[in-house]
């Protein structure tokens, strides 16, 4: 049972280059996040889903863009990419409907430079 | 606006001691979670609090929820080195808004 998994753990960019951060669950979840954690910060949220077809803006989601075609995908899209969004990146999912409890990915760790 | 406050963000405690972390959220919501993250990895969860006045209990720590506080606590009892980790709570507002984190620090 996989869970959650993201794609890739690591990642250089230079500034100005574009890149997806993949996000896969097996677990049937509707709900869907995506997380920015800064050092030694906790979890700012950017974007999350709450079923194919809906997204909705958290509270940092500038410079980013999301799609939820499937239930198991939700991919985070980075557009000129800048030194601000250099974090490790997580998502999660949760069944949602009463219980929203996370289930995290391992985190993709970016830096941009 | 939406906040989820914990405190304290740091707390380095001895072997064997107790202490209790707070975590207070600022809109009415009845779905708490507790989660643990060591360095470098990813959240586990450890607690799902869904109800004013739920208790959760597993091994040396133990979670409540008062909704109508808006806050709840993670109470540990007699610390080992193993609970060193950073502690979140999260709160369903619509979205799942984390707080920042205490920083605990268990010593022998």
């Amino acid at each position: 049972n996989a869970g959650v998994t993201q794609t890739p753990k690591f990642r250089i960019l230079k500034i100005g280059q574009s890149m997806t951060l993949q996000c896969t669950q097996d677990m049937n979840h509707n709900y869907m996040y995506w997380y920015r954690q800064d050092p030694g910060m906790g979890l700012k949220l950017i974007y999350y889903s709450v079923g194919a077809g809906i997204t909705d803006k958290g509270e940092v989601p500038n410079g980013y863009n999301v799609s939820r075609s499937t239930t198991e995908d939700f991919p985070l899209r980075l557009e000129l990419a800048a030194p601000s969004q250099t974090s490790v990146y997580f998502c999660a999912s949760s069944i949602g409907q009463g219980n929203t409890e996370a289930f995290f990915g391992q985190g993709t760790r970016l830096t941009v430079v | 606006e939406l906040k989820v406050e914990q405190n304290p963000l740091f707390l380095s405690m001895q072997e064997g001691k107790n202490y209790t972390i707070y975590c207070n959220y600022s809109t009415t919501s009845d779905r708490l979670y507790w989660y643990r993250q060591d360095p470098g990895k990813s959240l586990e969860s450890l607690f799902v609090l869904l109800s004013n006045g739920a208790v959760k209990q597993e091994g040396r720590l133990m979670a409540s929820l008062d909704t109508k506080a808006r806050l709840s606590t993670l109470h540990i009892t007699a610390a080992v080195h193993d609970l060193s980790a950073t502690y979140f709570c999260a709160v369903d507002m619509g979205d799942m808004r984390f707080g920042a984190g205490t920083r605990l620090t268990v010593k022998p």
